[in-house]
């Protein structure tokens, strides 16, 4: 099983600033990764997929990067609606796995 | 608009069965793999289970394997999770989401499980 970390298990940042959240892979998954945003009581949203391509209506601050083993999801001038946590996601093998979510709240 | 409407969660005793629904509407359910990602209180999201299109295919997580069973009814736009001897690590929200090649591109709203005497 591919074990999926992040970092760091929560983020401050003020509204406007950059907010850059990790994910490690335990073993390479190619470009086999997602990320997506959960908010209490809401489903799960898509942001991005293939490491760097963003889903439907996913606004262009939001930008995911990296290869292999280490990827960056990075959402440059937080709005409000920004706030919420994050799970990296890897499908290149069965099971599939999500990382333990980075929490990012208002500075 | 693709819509995914999970019931049939509910509070359940340990041990207990329940069987999971989710009604897919907005796109052509045969074409699509589809699956099953759970949330327990104040964790993270857990992937549970995966079914091919045509059903001849499923994956599951270890823990769930020969407890939980993930089927579809095509015909009526349909996907299921059935769970037995279910334990108080099973409590969640569980979500139905469509698989884009295992990328999960569309999520319901989700449904609580409760697992306890």
């Amino acid at each position: 099983e591919i074990v999926m970390t992040q970092s760091p298990a929560t983020l401050s940042v003020s509204p406007g600033e950059r907010a850059t959240l990790s994910c490690r892979a335990s073993q390479s998954v190619r470009n086999n990764l997602a990320w997506y945003q959960k908010k209490p009581g809401q489903a799960p949203r898509l942001l991005i997929y293939s490491v760097s391509t963003r889903g439907t209506g996913i606004p262009a601050r939001v930008s995911g990067s990296g290869s292999g083993t280490d990827f960056t999801l990075t959402i440059s001038s937080l709005q409000s609606e920004d706030f919420a946590v994050y799970y990296c996601q890897q499908y290149n093998s069965w099971p599939l796995t999500f990382g333990q979510g980075t929490k990012v709240e208002i500075k | 608009e693709v819509q995914l409407v999970e019931s049939g969660g509910g509070l359940v005793q340990p041990g207990g069965s329940l069987r999971l629904s989710c009604a897919a509407s907005g796109f052509m359910f045969n074409n699509y793999w589809m699956g099953w990602v759970r949330q327990a209180p104040g964790k993270g999201l857990e992937w549970v289970a995966n079914i091919k299109e045509d059903g001849s295919d499923k994956y599951y997580m270890d823990s769930v394997k020969g407890r939980f069973t993930i089927s579809r009814d095509n015909a009526k736009n349909s996907l299921y999770l059935q769970m037995s001897s279910l334990r108080a690590e099973d409590t969640a929200v569980y979500y139905c989401a469509r698989d884009q090649w295992r990328i999960f591109d569309y999520w319901g709203q989700g449904t609580l499980v409760t697992v306890s005497s």
